[in-house]
């Protein structure tokens, strides 16, 4: 079974410059997030989606990051402007939809799209 | 929300030795706990997961406690190799209708000694 791919692998842009990450998850799962992880910290949740819609984006930046999955595939992850503070690992993940009660999803995660910005 | 405290943030052991890293987490309605290694350059990957109604979960090496009366959970290794070494995770999920909070630990960096 493949896993969650992304790319790309690494980018480095100046500030202010806009990023865009492609994800593409594991077949049949309904569920896809991107995750933000700084180095030497825990990854940290930032969007959500079921098929193609929002279940939470509370912890995304708005006013600079964007995110969409149109067909309840694929997805990509925007964002415009960049600042310093965004150099980080963007992981996307994907895990399949159970419903509401049963306890636990197990969540699998693509290898990070690496974005530095200078 | 949820808060994961993990310890320690480093660990060396020497290989053959066991390694025990412990978690807590804060709200009860957490209800499943992943554990995961990352290697330098790599995504997460899930090593072991443990569910509210289980207390012990065991996979050759490796095994995971939960105890919810205390909100703590630990990762135990067995008989350390050095391909062991890497940044460990540990995270808990609480489910809210479609909703999936996973909460992540701050990492544990464990060095395997040859």
């Amino acid at each position: 079974e493949a896993g969650v791919a992304q790319s790309p692998r690494y980018k480095i842009i100046e500030k202010r410059q806009s990023v865009a990450f492609w994800c593409n998850p594991i077949s049949g799962h309904a569920t896809l997030y991107w995750y933000q992880q700084i180095l030497g910290q825990g990854p940290k949740l930032l969007i959500q989606f079921q098929n193609n819609g929002v279940v939470d984006d509370s912890q995304l930046p708005k006013d600079r990051f964007s995110a969409e999955r149109l067909k309840g595939v694929d997805s990509t992850l925007k964002i415009q402007p960049a600042k310093l503070e965004d150099s980080a690992v963007y992981l996307c993940a994907s895990s399949p939809f159970r419903p509401q009660g049963a306890s636990g999803n197990t969540i699998y995660f693509g290898e990070g799209s690496w974005l530095t910005v200078v | 929300g949820e808060n994961v405290e993990q310890h320690p943030s480093t660990l060396s052991v020497q290989e053959g030795d066991s390694a025990v890293i412990k978690c807590t987490y804060s709200d009860s309605a957490s209800n499943y706990f992943p554990w995961y290694k990352q290697e330098l350059g790599k995504g997460p990957q899930l090593i072991i997961d443990i569910r509210s109604n289980v207390g012990e979960k065991k996979d050759q090496r490796i095994a995971v406690t939960l105890n919810k009366t205390a909100k703590h959970f630990s990762l135990h290794i067995t008989e350390t190799q050095p391909e062991d070494s890497a940044v460990y995770f540990c995270a808990a999920l609480i489910s809210s209708g479609s909703a999936r909070q996973l909460t992540f630990g701050s990492g544990t960096q464990l060095t395997v000694l040859p």
